[in-house]
């Protein structure tokens, strides 16, 4: 089993700044099978980026994804307010598919 | 659109089978994707539980696989999660999905007698 590690556990940012969320792999993800969602309480999650670096339809090209093997970097270029909730991510690459633990992004 | 709703029991209790149906709408669950299960416990992070490929073909997390069956019903245009013998660690929100793009709501079972 691929176990994810997210960090760090919590990032205080305010508005406008840029969020840099990390996500670690304890084996190379294959093919970049790597996901990040958005989770706000009584939401589903949203999909935001797909094969590591893919954004996902319909989703604002102020978030981006990187990294390839074992590290992947989730970016939020500039903050808006709706962009403060847990992020995670998520390897597809062999079953079980596995989340990180998630990163609380909260306002500052 | 693809829209899904999940729908079943909100308590279930201990030792029982936990039953839910996800129905799909804006599109056919014959189409060439797989259809996920994942669930989230109060305050805890995300657990894929399974998926069903339109053929029958599933794919089960092994912590959970001894307890769980999904199915899918073609005529219906829905799929479902069966899981015994749970106990309160099963508590959590239940999504379907269809890989990985569309998610229903979720809906909150809770195991308690």
């Amino acid at each position: 089993e691929i176990v994810l590690t997210q960090s760090p556990g919590t990032l205080s940012l305010s508005p406008g700044e840029r969020a840099t969320l990390s996500c670690r792999a304890s084996q190379s993800v294959s093919s970049s099978y790597l996901a990040w969602y958005q989770k706000k309480p009584g939401q589903a999650p949203r999909l935001l980026i797909y094969g590591a670096s893919s954004r996902a339809t319909g989703i604002p090209d102020r978030f981006s994804g990187s990294g390839s093997g074992t590290d992947f970097t989730l970016t939020i270029s500039r903050l808006e307010p709706e962009d403060f909730a847990v992020y995670y991510c998520q390897q597809y690459a062999g079953s079980p598919y596995t989340f990180g633990q998630g990163i609380k992004l909260e306002i500052k | 659109q693809v829209q899904l709703q999940e729908s079943g029991p909100g308590l279930v209790k201990p030792s029982g089978t936990l039953s839910l149906t996800c129905a799909v709408s804006g599109g056919s669950i014959s189409s060439s994707n797989w259809w996920i299960w994942v669930r989230q416990p109060p305050g805890k992070g995300l657990e894929w539980i399974g998926e069903i490929y339109h053929s029958g073909s599933t794919n089960y997390n092994p912590s959970l696989k001894s307890r769980v069956t999904i199915s899918v019903d073609k005529s219906k245009n829905q799929f479902s999660l069966n899981l015994s013998s749970v106990t309160a660690a099963d508590t959590a929100v239940y999504y379907c999905a269809r890989r990985w793009n569309y998610w229903g709501q979720g809906t909150l079972v809770t195991v308690s007698s």
